[in-house]
């Protein structure tokens, strides 16, 4: 079945850094990659998503990379603020029976 | 209007009882799924029922019985708790078929508690 990998499994960076989470996949014949965040307390959302048709896809200071070659894609958060404090979770949907495996998520921690 | 709504938010029993979470969705969903998140953050998908057929069921103990009277509704009853079954448990549904991609919408979580 899928496995999804994802690291680190911690991340700090000071306001105004960049944050990179990197994650691979076993499955090549899974088509959607999404990532979620979860604050404290919360419920994971999600905030971008990217299909296997495409290479890279971008949303104002957040971007997700795909490499199907190599099963691996990147979440990249630009000029960090202390709200993108959070655990990040990639994902990927494999192509028996439509789960969506979570990797084992990012802690991200971003100091003022 | 809360799109997935769960029952009970908090949970703390005694091990070996018997308990109930209920879950409902006023999206209009067809796919509703349970998911575990332990201590360390891991969600891991248990079940996940399409119009009210069971779709995907993990390998999770007989203790835990999944429910879906109707495509709104997806409740999670376990028996005989244990330590281990402490977790947040979190329901979500889809807007699209299982095999096809779509986003997952979330409920707040119940976090249960076995002593």
């Amino acid at each position: 079945g899928e496995n999804v990998e994802q690291h680190p499994s911690t991340l700090s960076v000071q306001e105004g850094d960049s944050a990179v989470i990197k994650c691979t996949y076993s499955d090549s014949a899974s088509n959607y990659f999404p990532w979620y965040k979860q604050e404290l307390g919360k419920r994971p959302q999600l905030i971008i998503d990217i299909r296997s048709n495409v290479g890279e896809k971008k949303d104002q200071r957040i971007a997700v990379t795909l490499n199907k070659t190599a099963k691996h894609f990147s979440l990249h958060i630009t000029e960090t603020q202390p709200e993108d404090s959070a655990v990040y979770f990639c994902a990927a949907l494999g192509n028996q029976g439509g789960k969506l495996i979570f990797g084992q998520g990012t802690e991200l921690s971003v100091k003022p | 209007d809360t799109a997935v709504s769960q029952t009970p938010k908090y949970l703390v029993t005694q091990m070996g009882n018997d308990k109930s979470i209920k879950c409902e969705q006023n999206l209009g969903h067809d796919t509703m799924y349970w998911y575990k998140q332990d201590s360390k953050k891991f969600l891991k998908i248990m079940f996940s029922y399409n119009n009210k057929e069971l779709i995907i069921n993990e390998t999770v103990p007989n203790r835990f019985s999944p429910k879906s009277p109707d495509k709104a509704h997806l409740n999670l009853h376990i028996n005989s708790l244990e330590l281990g079954d402490s977790a947040v448990y979190f329901c979500a549904s889809s807007p699209l078929g299982v095999a096809i991609t779509g986003e997952l919408f979330f409920g707040e979580g119940s976090r249960l508690t076995v002593l």
